[in-house]
């Protein structure tokens, strides 16, 4: 099983408020991820960073961020929760082959 | 458009019994193509990765298939398990990208009953 983490698991807020869910890996790799999906919906890839410094938005469109200061954290922020960010974020790495290890997700709720 | 279509969208077969879920895609250029699993609540793990060159590659009870001329590839689940009850996603990547892009399927939700 890959050493991928992801906190929370569930989170349950308010409509504007600050969230950051917290994504971490063990395995030393240089690529992470991060992915939105809705039930019965493919992933939808929002954030990728190649290595510490670097960030880059995805496919999808978000209004969230995400920062890389060291190899083996990959947080995501949102400062104005909305309903409509209501999904699973999933958490993802890759090492020097493209094979993605997943983390468990968060799956948000927004009131 | 670089797409990935899956089928059926959910199926629903008795333990013990065999089945095949289906994927088609248009990504091109072609790089390879996994098969994940993806439990309920869980983030997805491979199954399988095939390349251009494979046609037929196993992991236990699951043999993946790649035709890479028509662009499909199936997965063959053999005398299927309560814990085979899951979403399989079809995940191809792009050969042109250094990122190893990849494009997903929305995935074949299958159940396993008892």
């Amino acid at each position: 099983e890959a050493d991928i983490y992801q906190t929370p698991r569930y989170l349950v807020i308010g409509t504007g408020k600050k969230i950051t869910l917290e994504c971490s890996q063990t395995m030393g790799h240089d690529k992470m991820y991060w992915y939105q999906q809705d039930p019965g919906m493919e992933l939808h890839l929002i954030h990728y960073s190649y290595g510490v410094n670097s960030t880059e938005k995805g496919d999808l469109s978000s209004e969230s961020t995400v920062s890389r200061i060291r190899t083996e954290h990959f947080p995501l922020t949102l400062e104005s929760a909305r309903p409509s960010h209501t999904s699973q974020y999933l958490c993802a790495s890759s090492g020097g082959t493209d094979t993605q290890y997943f983390g468990p997700g968060t799956r948000l709720t927004v009131l | 458009k670089n797409q990935v279509e899956q089928s059926p969208q959910s199926l629903i077969i008795l333990e013990g019994k065999n089945c095949t879920l289906q994927c088609n895609y248009t990504v091109s250029p072609f790089s390879n193509l996994r098969w994940y699993k993806q439990d309920t609540g869980r983030g997805p793990v491979s199954l399988t990765i095939m390349t251009f060159s494979e046609n037929t590659k196993s992991n236990g009870r699951y043999t993946a298939t790649l035709d890479a001329d028509t662009k499909q590839s199936s997965l063959h689940i053999t005398a299927s398990q309560l814990s085979d009850s899951a979403s399989y996603i079809c995940v191809v990547s792009d050969r042109g990208s250094t990122l190893g892009r990849l494009y997903f399927g929305r995935g074949t939700q299958l159940t396993v009953w008892p």
